[in-house]
């Protein structure tokens, strides 16, 4: 167990409609990474977040947005979903500083149909 | 940019075999550089992570050195177990570019047959 928690474990949904993804970081973490796992695209990074704030980007599409709030749990907004969008969707932690190791969630699947 | 190369599967092994799967990167500082394994329907875990040159990472009977020379993070281990069986991704992130985020291989399958 990472101490990373991810809600919920599987989402099924339509097209265009819109989902939120929740992610609680280890304790005392204060950077949360948002990653997409797909069968074409791999492992990628979406959008970093540290301390509430904005830190790096990745290939993350305009439809799709995060957030950090107070009390450091993050969630990832993908809205006007496309069949496309159907992946694994992890969160890493990390402390942020010093060694920088990053700590998996069990990910959310989502599957748009 | 970024980039890691890892070494295609599915890789097929009978217990007890010598495992090697081959990881080779691009980057434009001094990355560090991870094995994650991703066992069925889990998350991905840290198993072992290198951050300089000539440094060798192990855990769980698994090693990695960082060759800067060969840019290679080749994972090796002695004699494989069945419950070694998973996805293994290489990845790197270049700090000295202030870059956190993990820059994966495409991951190699491992079954180990008993």
């Amino acid at each position: 167990d990472s101490g990373v928690t991810q809600t919920p474990k599987h989402l099924i949904t339509a097209t265009g409609q819109r989902v939120t993804l929740r992610c609680s970081p280890r304790s005392g973490d204060l950077s949360v990474y948002w990653y997409q796992q797909s069968l074409d695209q791999g492992l990628q990074f979406l959008i970093q977040y540290y301390n509430g704030e904005e830190r790096a980007k990745g290939n993350i599409l305009e439809r799709f947005s995060a957030q950090q709030f107070p009390d450091l749990h993050s969630e990832l907004n993908l809205s006007s979903l496309e069949l496309g969008d159907s992946a694994l969707y992890f969160c890493a932690s990390s402390s942020g500083t010093v060694n920088y190791e990053q700590y998996f969630g069990p990910g959310t699947r989502l599957t748009v149909t | 940019g970024d980039s890691v190369t890892q070494m295609e599967g599915p890789v097929t092994l009978s217990e007890e075999a010598f495992l090697t799967i081959n990881c080779t990167y691009t980057a434009t500082g001094y990355p560090s550089l991870f094995w994650y394994v991703q066992y069925p329907g889990e998350g991905l875990q840290l198993l072992l992570k290198a951050t300089k040159a000539d440094d060798k990472g192990s855990n769980k009977g698994f090693e990695a050195t960082y060759r800067k020379e060969t840019t290679s993070f080749h994972l090796e281990k002695g004699s494989v177990q069945v419950s070694d069986s998973a996805v293994y991704f290489c990845a790197l992130s270049d700090l000295h570019f202030g870059n956190e985020k993990l820059t994966f291989g495409t991951g190699t399958r491992l079954t180990i047959i008993p």
